[in-house]
Order: C-alpha cells, then structure tokens, then sequence
C-alpha cells in the first residue's frame, strides 16, 4: 500500500532562509508525486509534480523538488522564503494506475519569521 | 485552465437537514471526481471517488447512503450530505481529473459546512 510520511508538523523560517519541506513515500511501482499548497480556508494548488524524466522539478513560486528513487524520496525547496509562503503545504503520491487516487501526507505548516 | 468550482463556499444548517454541494470542472472535462474531508489542522481524507455516469466508490468507513454522490456529467458532480449532524462539519474539497493530465488533481476552493 502506497503511504506518505511529512517529517516535521511545523517547520519555521527567517525570511530569506532556505525553506526544506520533507517527503518520503512508498509505493509499489514507480510513482507520480505532487507537491500542493493550501493557504486557510481555500483549496490546494499545485505547485509541481514528478511524472517521469528529469528527476529535478521546478514549480510555481520559486519552488522545486528532486525525486531520489534510492531514498524514496521528493522534499521541496525553495532558496529564499518569502512571507507569502507562509501556508500549508502537502505532498502526495499517485501510484499511476487508472485509480487516479491520491495519498496525502499529513501537511507541514511552513511559518515564516520577518 | 483547469478551473474547478464548489458552490456554495460556506453553508450554516440545523441538525437533521440535508445539504447539496456542487462541484464544477468550467474549462475541462472531468473524467473522473473526488471528494475529500478536511478536520482543522488536519490532512484531507479521500472520501469517495466518482466517475461520470457510474456510482461512486467510497473509501472505507465512509456511510454511502450519508454522504450521497452524483457525477451526472463530466463538469458536475454533487455530493449531498443527508440528516447532517453537527460531527459532519467539516471542510469538503473536491477535485476533478481529467484522462490525460498525468493523474494531476485539480482542486476546488472548499466548501465550509457547519451544523448546529
């Protein structure tokens, strides 16, 4: 059964500091991974997502993600947090089958410190 | 694109009435739909996956003839929650799919049910 581990409910930062947001998965076949992002009492956008090819992902926003298939891995970065970042953000795995389900981690709170 | 709406955003109800919440794909269309369930602080949990034209498969633990579902075309899908209790507020989230977007979501804006 696929899962998703978010390490870390919270994570702070001083704006201008490099923002790392965790993600592991497992999955039984090659995966497709999504990196979204909530903002309070709205929807999740996409911010980028891992399909096949370059494993380094660039999203919206500044962000991107590497997808490490040896340590089952996707954590998003981005070089310099802004205030705007400040949001939930959650990673998720599609296992690529005609499910089209997607497996949510439990979320990492990103607050970011003027 | 792919713009998907809920309607309505926020929706307040006594105990024991029912409650209709629209899901809208404006610019595609929705192969297939999703329902989630989001408590405060907490993750989104799938609740039913819905296909045009076919019943919805619910995930497990969630009641069917509760939370009742209908994909009647490929930019509509209601889902009704019947006899809500106050335990059923919640924020609903839906998303839609369409067949060649890489299994990618995309998401509505929420709709925040309170129950008294």
């Amino acid at each position: 059964a696929q899962s998703v581990t978010q390490l870390g409910s919270h994570v702070s930062v001083s704006e201008g500091a490099l923002v790392l947001l965790r993600c592991n998965y497992s999955s039984s076949v090659p995966p497709y991974l999504f990196w979204y992002v909530q903002y309070p009492n709205q929807g999740l956008q996409l911010l980028l997502k891992y399909t096949t090819g370059a494993t380094l992902v660039k999203g919206i926003n500044g962000f991107e993600a590497e997808f490490k298939k040896s340590e089952t891995s996707f954590h998003l970065t981005k070089p310099s947090a802004h205030m705007s970042d400040a949001a939930e953000y959650f990673c998720a795995v599609s296992e690529g089958d005609s499910s089209y389900k997607l497996i949510f981690g439990s979320g990492t709170r990103l607050l970011v410190r003027p | 694109g792919a713009v998907v709406s809920q309607h309505p955003s926020w929706v307040i109800c006594k105990s024991g009435t029912s409650v209709k919440i629209e899901c809208r794909s404006l610019d595609f269309q929705a192969t297939t739909m999703f329902w989630y369930r989001q408590f405060p602080k907490q993750s989104l949990m799938l609740m039913a996956t819905s296909n045009e034209g076919s019943k919805a498969t619910y995930e497990q633990g969630v009641e069917k003839d509760k939370f009742l579902i209908n994909h009647a075309s490929l930019t509509l899908s209601t889902l009704t929650v019947t006899s809500a209790h106050p335990e059923d507020s919640s924020f609903y989230i839906c998303s839609a799919s369409e067949e060649s977007s890489y299994n990618e979501q995309f998401f509505g804006p929420g709709t925040r049910l309170t129950v008294l």
